[in-house]
This record gives C-alpha cells, structure tokens and sequence, in this order.
C-alpha cells in the first residue's frame, strides 16, 4: 500500500531534549516536505526537499533541521525543543511533474 | 508571500443540500492548486488537483474550479451526505513547490 509513515504519532517532552520524527514513503517520490499545524495558523512548510542531498527551507524553518539521505526518508529534528514547537507535524510527499502531495497521519509533539 | 483565504470557515447543511467552498489567493503566478480533506485525528487525503492551465476538475460528486486571473476556486460537493463532514482544506502551489494552505472550511453536513 502507497503511504507516508511518521513515527512516532505522539510525544510529550520536555523542553531542550533532543528529538527526532522519523518520516517513510514508500512510493520512490522525489520531493518530500514537513509542515507544522497550529489553530487559527493553519498548515504551514519547515522545510522540503526536491531529491536525495537537496533541501530547502518553508515559511518556518527557524528551530529545526532536515536531512536528505536517502530518497525514501526524511526526518525532522529539533535539537533543542521549545513549548512554540507544540504542534501537530505532518509529513508530505509527491512524485514529480504535476502530482498530488501524499500526507502522512500527523505527530502531534507536546513539549513542556 | 502568497496568502490563500477560505470561506466560510464552517458550514452546516442539511444531508442531500449542495455545497460550495470558496478559496482565494493573492498570487495568480501558480503551479496548481489542490483541495484536501482533513477528518479529526487525521492527515490530509487529496481529493482534487487543478493544473495552472486547467479551468475545473471532477472527481464522482466533487467538482474543483479555477480562475487564475482573478485568485480563485471553488469547490463545489453535489448531493451532500453526512459522511461528506470534515475539515476542507485548499492549498496553492508556488512554481518553486512551496504549498499554501487556507485556514480550511469545516463542514457538518445533517442526517
């Protein structure tokens, strides 16, 4: 089955821990992006990335970091959390040329 | 910095009656633009894509238009079921693939 997978769904931490979300697809897609869900805010991008080794910042990159390594994953790290990255996150992915975005379920990060 | 506005932000409407969400954008240079549905707890499903060069698409009872010239589409849901009820999110794509979001139409549709 064609999928984006996040792990983990949800998280409660406590503010400067190191953390990661992990994000799979599994459809050989070239771009892949992360997005941040607040109330009243809307989806918003942090940061995506066309291919392997290339990424690129969103809207509201500031406190968090991507990498690229291998074409199917693309995780998100924030390496020194803060209670303004509560959120739910999302990770999306797409094919090239005109295709649809494919999102994940969403991990909803609690940081204390 | 492309802003896109929907309206309403909830709707309420009695099962079998039309619906029709709104969706404005302030940037007529885009790649495409794409209409989701978000249920609670969930991600995002796509539901529509409209090219640039495309007026309207259809999927079953979902019709998706575009006017570029003047900033907007309109999601049209004929023949409205209870199972219809979710978050209606439209989301414009920038020619560097950066997507906007709207703020989302929530919609309860009455059995």
């Amino acid at each position: 089955e064609a999928q984006v997978t996040q792990n983990p769904r949800y998280l409660i931490t406590v503010t400067g821990k190191k953390l990661t979300v992990t994000c799979s697809q599994n459809m050989n897609h070239e771009y892949m992006s992360w997005y941040r869900q607040d109330p009243g805010l809307g989806l918003r991008q942090i940061y995506y990335s066309m291919n392997v080794e290339v990424t690129d910042k969103g809207d509201v990159p500031e406190g968090y970091k991507v990498s690229r390594k291998e074409k199917r994953n693309f995780p998100l790290i924030l390496e020194s959390p803060s209670p303004n990255q509560t959120s739910l996150y999302f990770c999306a992915s797409a094919g090239t040329g005109v295709q649809p975005q494919h999102f994940g379920d969403g991990t909803r990060l609690s940081i204390l | 910095k492309q802003e896109v506005t929907q309206i309403p932000a909830a709707l309420s409407v009695p099962e079998g009656e039309n619906l029709v969400l709104n969706c404005s954008f302030t940037d007529s240079a885009i790649y495409n633009l794409q209409w989701f549905r978000q249920d609670p707890g969930k991600g995002l499903t796509s539901l529509l894509l409209i090219q640039s060069s495309q007026r309207e698409q259809t999927s079953g009872r979902l019709n998706a238009s575009l006017d570029k010239s003047s900033g907007r589409s309109t999601l049209y849901i004929a023949a409205s079921q209870p199972g219809d009820s979710a978050t209606y999110l439209c989301a414009v794509n920038s020619n560097d693939y950066k997507l906007s979001f709207g703020a989302g139409t929530t919609v309860t549709v009455r059995a």
